[in-house]
């Protein structure tokens, strides 16, 4: 079954980093845009950032809210997908999915995960 | 900041029909915009419904059908499950670029 999973979550205090892991499988990953999004408690969902192909340049882009802060990188030899996030804050709590997109004449989101929980606590 | 408005809530009864919408503040939708529309039940990942405007995923039933109406992006609804009852959201994508999501219609079915 082709899927993307999440990990990596948990509790982290402010000011602190975590990474967090996007392992693709059953899919030619390197194919696929690589997104992040996430979800605070009883929020909607928010676009974090994503990063794209070789084909496209293998080039990122991210929210306002998190530029500078945040960082998407993939390894090709892993089918892996990483969000680095540093100097976290109380508002970065939520829900972080990652989305796995055909970019082209169309743009699908063909793998979602099931999410990992980052909590930004003292 | 762009901001994309879906109606808060809507109810529709079991059987009918109903049309969600998703307007952009920088004007009208349009295909290049790629109108994403996702359905997310209490507790669960949001699941991807239709992308690129109109096109279903394998996993989408028939009675799903996205379009463009009156300068926004539309998800209609035809022939109402119970278990359609849930949250919607669409995400729409801007130069810049960067995605943006609407804040979600809550389509309750009674």
């Amino acid at each position: 079954e082709a899927q993307v999973v999440e990990s990596g979550g948990g509790l982290v205090q402010p000011g602190r980093s975590l990474r967090l892991s996007c392992t693709g499988s059953g899919f030619t990953f390197g194919d696929y845009t690589m997104n992040w999004f996430r979800q605070a408690p009883g929020k909607g969902l928010e676009w974090v950032g994503f990063v794209r192909t070789r084909l496209h340049g293998g080039t990122t882009e991210y929210a306002a809210s998190v530029k500078g802060r945040f960082t998407v990188s993939r390894d090709y030899t892993k089918s892996i997908a990483y969000l680095q996030m540093n100097s976290l804050r109380t508002e970065d709590t939520a829900v972080y999915y990652c989305a796995g997109a055909i970019v082209g004449t169309i743009v699908s989101f063909d793998y979602w995960g099931q999410g990992t929980l980052v909590t930004v606590s003292s | 900041q762009t901001v994309v408005t879906q109606e808060p809530s809507l109810t529709v009864s079991p059987g009918g029909t109903v049309t969600l919408t998703c307007g952009s503040s920088t004007g009208a939708v349009t295909s290049g915009t790629f109108p994403n529309w996702f359905q997310q039940k209490p507790g669960q990942a949001p699941r991807p419904l239709i992308h690129s405007t109109s096109n279903r995923y394998s996993w989408t039933p028939a009675r799903f059908s996205g379009s463009l109406l009156g300068g926004k992006a539309a998800l209609t609804l035809s022939g109402v499950q119970p278990e359609d009852e849930a949250e919607y959201y669409c995400l729409l994508y801007y130069g810049g670029p960067h995605w943006v999501f609407g804040g979600g219609t809550k389509l309750t079915v009674l």
